[in-house]
């Protein structure tokens, strides 16, 4: 049963615009959020985290957004570069739930 | 300071066979996490340890084991492999609890059967 969605196995955008990559859960108890981005090869490495008492957070390029009621969060890369082309995985967790639940992915491709 | 190192990088192993996966944490971290990725199913959550302490475990059969020793590194073990255990494992640790601090992730180790 995945708790963690990403319905978007992948994405194109241009350089310079605005990526969005989506992200729904079923589980009304989570209450961490992280996104993830994972290149080739490599293991994944740790992006931008959210808690459910913040609706958003931003670090830079990327800013995630959290609606709680929808069970929903998004991630915005602006403006978006090559370098960005990745695969990106949300995660959620429960508090003092010792794991992480990811959702399937979304390759994210920036054409220059 | 030293990441997450997994090892073996590669291996291949035939049907039936039995495999060990050895994950070093980040020094002073005491969780470490297990998980499965295969194409199309994201990262599945195996197990993890807290201070040679399994804590929690995902939906995987009984062939799929670990174990924490007293210096945070862990292994994991794949017993009677089958053709659908191909996949990349993945290590990650963390300082204390994983629920609300970030995974650091090693590279992974690619297992093929055949």
């Amino acid at each position: 049963d995945q708790q963690v969605k990403q319905n978007s196995p992948s994405l194109s955008v241009q350089e310079g615009r605005i990526s969005i990559l989506n992200c729904d859960y079923t589980n009304s108890m989570f209450d961490y959020f992280l996104w993830y981005k994972k290149y080739p090869a490599e293991g994944p490495t740790f992006l931008i985290s959210i808690s459910s008492i913040k609706d958003k957070n931003e670090d830079g390029r990327f800013t995630v957004f959290l609606n709680k009621s929808a069970k929903h969060l998004s991630l915005h890369i602006v403006p978006s570069q090559p370098g960005d082309s990745a695969v990106y995985f949300c995660a959620a967790s429960t508090l003092a739930g010792n794991q992480f639940y990811f959702g399937t992915g979304t390759s994210l491709t920036v054409i220059p | 300071k030293a990441g997450v190192t997994q090892t073996p990088r590669y291996l291949i192993k035939t049907r039936g066979q039995q495999v060990t996966l050895s994950c070093s944490p980040i020094s002073g971290h005491r969780s470490v996490s297990w998980y499965q990725q295969t194409p199309g199913q994201g990262l599945q959550f195996l197990f993890e340890y807290f201070s040679e302490t399994q804590r929690n475990k995902g939906n995987f059969p009984g062939r799929f084991s670990g174990r924490q020793f007293s210096n945070s590194r862990s292994e994991m073990n794949v017993s009677t492999l089958e053709l659908g255990d191909s996949a990349l494992y993945l290590c990650a640790s963390s300082l204390y609890r994983v629920d609300t601090g970030e995974l650091f992730f090693g590279e992974g180790s690619r297992l093929t059967v055949l």
